[in-house]
């Protein structure tokens, strides 16, 4: 696509429910990543995927939280039994990998609040 | 940790201005990124710039990198209203660009 894809892009649940974040990288990006931004803060590292496989998932903040991805693609991040601590606006970013700049393009997040 | 923080957490100017931003990080690194964030919305890549450079120019943007003290700066010359964003930097924890930490962010506001 011509962009990173995020959705949905507001997202309101109750406590305890589980929720699925979806990130479309763009076309061709095989390195995808998962931040999370509390308000008015910077941005938390989460997870990094090379291709289908994540070789640091060192940021998730419990294992309450999950992410794959498939086909080298789509990248989904589930948060389970979500707690109000988990509000934030969680954003995805792709890069191009061989011989690339090193430059990230991120999606417009998904805001997500935790009632 | 963060890796990277900037200096200062927030900055009023006039427009016209010069706007500097500073950032400090802790371990070696082979490039470091500048970015841009309008309120509410996805970060916009500004600038890379690598460890052997040190000063790298974009339009009305200059950084600078010192990799003795660990420090870049972000200079916005005359700026405008439309620059009002949160600026971050980026490092990546081991080589590469394999795992980008951003710092904390400046914000900036630029008054007419």
């Amino acid at each position: 696509g011509a962009g990173v894809s995020q959705s949905p892009s507001n997202k309101v649940t109750e406590k305890g429910k589980d929720v699925e974040l979806r990130c479309d990288p763009i076309s061709g990006h095989t390195a995808l990543y998962w931040y999370r931004q509390s308000l008015g803060q910077g941005l938390e590292f989460l997870i990094y995927f090379q291709g289908n496989s994540a070789p640091d998932k060192s940021g998730l903040p419990s294992d309450r939280f999950s992410a794959e991805r498939t086909g080298g693609s789509v990248s989904t991040l589930t948060i389970q039994r979500t707690q109000q601590e988990d509000s934030a606006v969680y954003l995805c970013a792709s890069r191009r990998t061989g011989g690339d700049t090193g430059e990230l393009f991120f999606g417009e997040g998904s805001r997500l609040t935790v009632l | 940790s963060q890796q990277g923080e900037e200096d200062p957490q927030a900055l009023s100017i006039q427009e016209g201005e010069n706007a500097t931003m500073n950032c400090s990080y802790k371990t070696s690194i082979n490039n470091l990124q500048w970015y841009r964030q309008n309120s509410g919305r996805g970060l916009v890549h500004l600038i890379l710039i690598r460890s052997n450079e040190r000063e790298k120019h974009s339009g009305r943007l200059r950084v600078t990198l010192d990799t003795s003290k660990k420090s870049s700066s972000l200079l916005i010359t005359a700026s405008r209203a439309a620059d009002t964003a949160s600026y971050f930097c980026a490092t990546p924890v081991s080589g590469g660009y394999n795992k980008l930490i951003f710092g904390a962010g400046t914000r900036l506001a630029v008054h007419p």
